[in-house]
């Protein structure tokens, strides 16, 4: 099976601006998790969908949204882009109730 | 605020040495506590896993102790090798609530020759 691709590998935006990132995740899974890296930080939660619903949501600013489609695919917008937006957004996938979530290689995002 | 709390934040280690890495959480709610190899421009990925139901878990050169009394959980990599070198993070979840995780702030770990 494929893994969890996500798109685009990299992004430079200035602030202000908008960015839309999208995610694939392998095939069956119905489970969508996006998570913020940045250094010294680790891994931060944002959202998790299931069947095209947001079922767990973290701390992070309403600038920071997401959605899933019917096929379970991903996209994740954050607006009014800050500087401290920049970061490793990862996105990972899961069967339903699975206890192993699969993450993709990353968005790098630089935000001038 | 941080739920998992990791250290050390960096680690080096010789070649065939041991490479322990420990985390603290405050939720007792946590059941399933995992941890993450991730290695430069990767997603981090799956490398052992441990319920609070055991103390102890192995899975080759990697170990899992798990002390629910004290909230503490670590990893331990036996016989070290450069192949090791990555930053490796721990996690805590409460299972049947989603795919909601936590996890520490990573610790990268450099294997010496």
């Amino acid at each position: 099976k494929a893994g969890v691709t996500q798109t685009p590998r990299y992004l430079i935006k200035t602030r202000g601006q908008q960015v839309t990132l999208s995610c694939s995740p392998i095939s069956g899974h119905r489970s969508v998790s996006w998570y913020q890296q940045t250094p010294g930080q680790g891994l931060q939660f944002l959202f998790e969908y299931f069947s095209e619903t947001q079922r767990n949501k973290g701390n992070f600013p309403g600038r920071f949204s997401g959605r899933q489609f019917s096929n379970s695919r991903s996209e994740m917008n954050v607006s009014t882009l800050e500087l401290g937006d920049s970061a490793l957004y990862l996105c990972a996938s899961s069967l339903e109730s699975s206890e192993t979530q699969y993450f993709g290689p990353g968005t790098r995002l630089l935000v001038l | 605020q941080q739920q998992v709390k990791q250290s050390p934040q960096s680690l080096i280690v010789q070649k065939g040495g041991i490479s322990i890495i420990n985390c603290a959480y405050e939720n007792t709610a946590f059941d399933y506590f995992p941890w993450y190899q991730q290695f430069p421009g990767k997603g981090p990925a799956l490398l052992i896993a441990i319920r609070p139901d055991v103390s102890e878990k192995k899975e080759g050169r990697f170990t899992i102790s798990f002390n629910k009394s004290a909230k503490q959980f670590s990893l331990h990599i036996m016989d070290s090798q450069p192949g090791d070198s990555a930053t490796y993070f721990c996690a805590a979840s409460i299972l049947n609530t989603g795919n909601q995780f936590y996890f520490g702030t990573g610790t990268s770990l450099t294997v010496i020759p």
